[in-house]
């Protein structure tokens, strides 16, 4: 069954203090690993989308990477305006058991909070 | 570009009415288009896939009859809740994939409320 598991549940930084958000994933065949950004009442922000491992992409202060197993979202020096709920979700390229190509999974999102 | 707009974006109704939410892509055409759910706290719930032209597909335990889908242009969807009860109170999103290279950009949510 595909899974995503995402870690910490939620993570407290002061202002500046770098770290990283953690994704595994188990998926039949992995189409692609998206990272968003949900603000409170608002729909998921896309930022990045890796497809294979070893691929990186970067954005401001934020860089996704890619292993087989697991995309870290590590963010440099944050600002309180970083703060959000991160989420992960993996595309399969083969359609499991009961359900829909193309679809994607979810983890349950890291909730970071940056204080000044 | 690929922007995805949600009206409206809250609702208060009734129970036992129904209430249409509409998803549009407003920059890029979308041949299918996706419907979540979420509640407080808690990670998005996909209830089904909506392919323009055709019926949607929805998740295991999502009521077909309930949650009416429609995708009728490769710009726009609807999802109707129908007879609404307070248990369907939640924060309903929709999300469009692109055709160009499958990614899946989301709109900003439409908060219903059953009274």
């Amino acid at each position: 069954e595909d899974q995503v598991t995402q870690s910490p549940e939620a993570l407290r930084l002061q202002e500046g203090e770098s770290s990283s958000l953690n994704c595994s994933y188990t998926v039949s065949g992995l189409r692609g690993l998206f990272w968003y950004r949900q603000d409170p009442g608002k729909g998921p922000e896309f930022l990045f989308t890796l497809y294979s491992a070893g691929e990186e992409k970067e954005k401001e202060r934020l860089k996704a990477t890619l292993t087989k197993k697991e995309s870290f979202l590590h963010i440099t020096a944050p600002k309180p305006e970083d703060s959000a709920t991160y989420l992960c979700a993996v595309q399969a390229s083969v359609r499991g058991r009961g359900s829909t190509l193309g679809r994607l999974y979810f983890g349950r999102g890291t909730q970071l909070t940056v204080w000044p | 570009g690929a922007v995805v707009s949600q009206h409206p974006s809250w609702v208060i109704c009734k129970s036992g009415t129904s209430v249409k939410i509409e998803c549009r892509s407003l920059d890029f055409q979308a041949t299918t288009m996706f419907w979540y759910r979420q509640f407080p706290k808690q990670s998005l719930m996909l209830m089904a896939t909506s392919n323009e032209g055709s019926k949607a597909t929805y998740e295991q335990g999502v009521e077909k009859d309930k949650f009416l889908i429609n995708h009728a242009s490769l710009t726009l969807s609807t999802l109707t809740v129908t007879s609404a009860h307070p248990e369907d109170s939640s924060f309903y999103i929709c999300s469009a994939r692109t055709m160009s290279n499958n990614e899946q950009f989301f709109g900003p949510g439409t908060r219903l409320t059953v009274l």
